[in-house]
């Protein structure tokens, strides 16, 4: 079955950090890129970043940008969300999604979500 | 505000047609970039509906459809189902911000 199982949510305080995890199964993860997604309580998605099969290419939003770092470990099959110098406004369901093989950056495989709470 | 605009809310009853509008600009849906569509059950992760502005993802019914022209795209629930109930997203790539962006959602009340 194709899987993806995000890891590592919490809450942390202003300024802190965590690091959340996506394990991913059923498929070759190699061969895809990968997406983090955020929701924030009662509001909509909001896409963070995006990285390559290898891992050589990112990109990310301008509200993470300089905070956050999207990484990979393709022999452990694992994608990885560093984020950093939290704020309130990072509180968010974080999820990890497959971009298809073909048909641009559509995500059709999606994991259950990661809460991140932010608060002192 | 999302680059993307949609309208929050739409509703219809039972076997009616509805339609959710989807806006950009000339750096994404006006580009030429494609439009995909996600629904999201209540606290449940969302669901690739529509990708490639009309495609649908094997197991997603036909009363689902979507369509794209200019900088607009929209998607059409034809039927409608209880079920059907749920918030849905559009999402494109925007060469100005070099990445993907979502429209706000819209929720779909079925009447």
């Amino acid at each position: 079955e194709v899987q993806l199982v995000e890891s590592g949510g919490g809450l942390v305080q202003p300024g802190g950090s965590l690091r959340l995890s996506c394990a991913a199964s059923g498929f070759t993860f190699t061969n895809y890129y990968m997406h983090w997604v955020r929701q924030a309580p009662g509001k909509g998605l909001v896409w963070v970043s995006r990285i390559s099969g290898g891992g050589s290419s990112t990109n990310y939003a301008d509200s993470v940008k300089g905070r956050f770092t999207i990484s990979r470990d393709n022999a452990k099959n694992t994608l990885y969300l560093q984020i950093s110098s939290l704020r309130g406004e990072d509180t968010a369901v974080y999820y990890c999604a497959r971009e298809r093989s073909t048909g641009g950056d559509a995500l059709d495989i999606w994991g259950q979500g990661a809460m991140v709470s932010v608060s002192s | 505000q999302s680059v993307l605009t949609q309208p929050p809310s739409v509703s219809g009853a039972p076997g009616q047609r509805v339609t959710i509008s989807c806006t950009g600009s000339s750096s994404n849906i006006g580009s030429i970039y494609d439009v995909h569509w996600y629904q999201q059950l209540p606290g449940t992760a969302p669901k690739l509906l529509i990708y490639g502005n009309n495609n649908r993802p094997s197991g997603v019914p036909d009363r689902f459809s979507g369509s794209k022209s200019g900088t607009s795209a929209s998607l059409a629930i034809t039927g409608l189902q209880a079920e059907d109930e749920a918030d849905y997203y559009c999402q494109s790539y925007d060469s100005s911000l070099s990445g993907s962006v979502f429209g706000g959602g819209t929720k779909l009340t079925v009447l």
